[in-house]
């Protein structure tokens, strides 16, 4: 079956500018999780939904940073005023609601602040 | 708070070679431990997981690790590397009531023909 999809594969804007990511997660899992990962690190936690709501947004870094799932499916994570420092891979992942649960990750989209 | 230390960042082996590869947690209740693996250009992919039954867990491609509490440990190894091994490796915990992963800065493994 399909896996999680993201959009762009690559994205490079101008520091100042907004940007918009896409993840379209696993059907039927119903949590979904951003993370940010830069060179030479591991993935770092930005976000999790549980359905439409946010359950967890402590690893937002500022108020910059903004994530949405409307309808429970496809979410989208929103970075305004970019900053160079904000260039990375950010990574999307889908589970089942369950501690414990596998989580499957996207590809990424890396993103570049020019 | 939960937190992992992968000790090495960089490990090199020959290929036929046991890998044995350290990840330490730390959590303050009991832990569901992951390795990920990252092929170049490519997303992150479960090896094997630990979810408080049998303490030895087998994943894929060969690999296992063992969760030993007393040490705070869950190392990864496989008995004899090969080529296609080549990668980097994450370990990842969930714990205190949270659902998100932690992971460690991660190592990269490289195998010498």
């Amino acid at each position: 079956g399909a896996g999680v999809s993201q959009t762009p594969s690559n994205k490079v804007t101008e520091k100042g500018k907004y940007v918009e990511l896409r993840c379209d997660p696993i059907s039927g899992h119903t949590a979904l999780y951003w993370y940010r990962q830069s060179l030479g690190q591991g993935p770092e936690f930005l976000i999790y939904f549980q359905g439409t709501g946010a359950a967890d947004d402590s690893g937002l870094p500022n108020d910059r940073f903004f994530a949405v799932r409307p309808e429970g499916s496809v979410s989208t994570l929103k970075i305004q005023r970019t900053e160079r420092g904000d260039s990375a891979v950010y990574l999307c992942a889908s589970s089942l609601y369950q501690r414990g649960a596998e989580q499957f990750f996207g590809p990424g989209t890396r993103l570049t602040v020019l | 708070a939960q937190s992992v230390t992968q000790l090495g960042s960089h490990v090199s082996v020959s290929e036929g070679a046991l890998v044995l590869l350290r990840c330490n947690y730390s959590s303050s209740v009991p832990p569901y431990l992951f390795w990920y693996v990252q092929y170049p250009n490519q997303g992150l992919q479960l090896l094997l997981k630990y979810t408080s039954a049998a303490t030895l867990v087998k994943g894929i491609n060969g690999f296992e690790a063992e969760f030993k509490k007393s040490e705070t440990s869950f190392h990864l190894t496989k008995p004899s590397a090969h080529m296609s091994d080549a990668a980097e490796y994450f370990c990842a915990v969930s714990g205190a009531g949270s659902y998100q992963l932690t992971f460690g800065k991660g190592t990269k493994l490289s195998v010498i023909p």
